[in-house]
């Protein structure tokens, strides 16, 4: 069993639309990342979190440590937020990572 | 431009025939790591370098080597590649794990046959 579960592992949007990304965990964590994989394959960091919230421009994310939750939020995305995001996990000095969602955001 | 590359971006090669596979970076970074990408795995961890001559295993360090003799690279070797190691892999970098930013570098495609 993977120690990070993501959900859902597709999801389709239409412009506009608020979007919900799902991460939980089993392990203790020292914290958890939030990646952006492009079209292409790169890989960029979005977010680091060990408690709360952070917020860049259209993208929040949010961490609940009791119930080992987190979530990833696109406010009015847009075709170019299509890609795959990644949740990874810190423990020690190691990361674990989920299998990805996967968004199609619809003109 | 602070960036990882990676060489080459794509290899075929067979089983058996060693190869290495180089990351660079350019941003005195302390920490390196090499992932593997699998469909309906993700990513794992293969090895992971703290600094300059120290190397930890990951979750799925077997049939991999790696080396850290300067603090720019960190190159990941497979002295006997076989078809179950034909996989896209990435090298990443940060100051440490602990930094909010890891640098990815661009990729490599690998199929053994």
């Amino acid at each position: 069993k993977n120690e990070v579960e993501q959900s859902p592992q597709n999801l389709t949007a239409q412009e506009g639309e608020f979007i919900t990304i799902n991460c939980s965990y089993s392990v203790g964590i020292s914290a958890l990342h939030w990646l952006q994989q492009h079209p292409g394959g790169g890989i960029v960091s979005l977010f680091m979190l060990s408690s709360g919230k952070k917020k860049h421009g259209r993208l929040i994310a949010t961490i609940n440590i009791q119930e080992k939750h987190s979530s990833l939020h696109i406010t009015a995305s847009h075709p170019r937020d299509s890609a795959v995001y990644i949740c990874a996990v810190r423990g020690g000095n190691q990361f674990y990572f989920g299998t990805g969602t996967s968004l199609t955001v619809i003109p | 431009e602070a960036q990882v590359t990676q060489n080459p971006r794509y290899l075929i090669t067979v089983t058996g025939k060693k190869l290495t596979v180089t990351c660079s970076q350019n941003m005195n970074h302390e920490y390196m790591s090499w992932y593997r990408q699998d469909p309906g795995l993700g990513l794992r961890q293969i090895y992971y370098s703290m600094n300059v001559e120290v190397t930890d295993k990951g979750d799925v360090p077997e049939g991999y080597k790696v080396s850290r003799k300067e603090k720019r690279n960190f190159p990941l070797i497979l002295e006997s590649p076989s078809p179950n190691q034909t996989s896209l892999y990435f090298c990443a970098s940060s100051l440490s794990p602990a930094q909010e930013t890891q640098y990815f570098g661009p990729g490599t495609r690998l199929l053994v046959l």
